[in-house]
């Protein structure tokens, strides 16, 4: 079983259709969570932190579950420009494991 | 804004040749990583280290080695290049010992073995 699972989709919803991305990880002690945005042969690039009150950034809410181990990633009103593959990423003790990544296209 | 310089974004090469991949941080961070990154595979981590002259093997360390003789700066080495190592290489980092603050990734290497 991987570190940290993710859904690879794809995921082909309308321009300003709500999407939602789950993850889930196996260590309990992971200390820190993240979501990042990869395009196509480009690197990954930080989206938001995620944390367990819940956090919002414009059309992105990101929740933690510690729990159920899970975190989730809710994009609403979709844009053509949320295209991309997104990467669930959790840490402890410096090291960073990454999920293999969901690909999202959005469709005019 | 962090900036994470990665010498090349498109390499060839051939196989048996020793391949150097640099990688170069302005932000002062202790912690630098090198991973790769195939379709299906997702990233691995090839070696991470926290300090200069310090080294860590990460999950896929087989056919690498690194070197950090300054803060700033963390190369990869391929020793023997095959073409099993053609791949998308990413260098990372982050500030603080063990920290877990997000990974700032330099722009990737394209890297072709022939």
């Amino acid at each position: 079983r991987k570190e940290v699972e993710q859904d690879p989709g794809p995921f082909n919803v309308p321009e300003g259709a709500t999407v939602a991305f789950n993850c889930t990880y196996s260590n309990s002690a992971s200390q820190s969570f993240f979501w990042y945005r990869q395009d196509c042969r480009k690197e990954p690039k930080l989206l938001m932190s995620v944390y367990s009150s819940g956090n919002e950034d414009g059309r992105f809410t990101a929740q933690l579950n510690r729990a159920s181990q899970y975190i989730s990633l809710l994009i609403r009103d979709s844009k053509l420009s949320d295209s991309a593959t997104y990467l669930c990423v959790v840490t402890n003790a410096g090291k960073s494991t990454f999920g293999d990544g969901t690909t999202l296209t959005v469709k005019p | 804004d962090v900036k994470v310089t990665q010498s090349s974004r498109y390499l060839v090469k051939r196989t048996g040749e020793k391949v150097f991949l640099e990688c170069v941080q302005d932000m002062d961070h202790e912690n630098m990583f090198w991973y790769r990154q195939d379709p299906g595979l997702g990233l691995r981590l090839i070696y991470f280290s926290y300090d200069v002259k310090m080294k860590e093997k990460g999950d896929i360390p087989e056919g690498y080695s690194v070197s950090r003789e300054k803060k700033e700066r963390f190369s990869l080495i391929l020793e023997s290049a095959s073409t099993n190592q053609t791949s998308m290489y990413l260098c990372a980092s982050t500030p603080g010992v063990y920290s877990n603050q997000p990974q700032h990734f330099g722009d990737g290497t394209r890297l072709s073995i022939l």
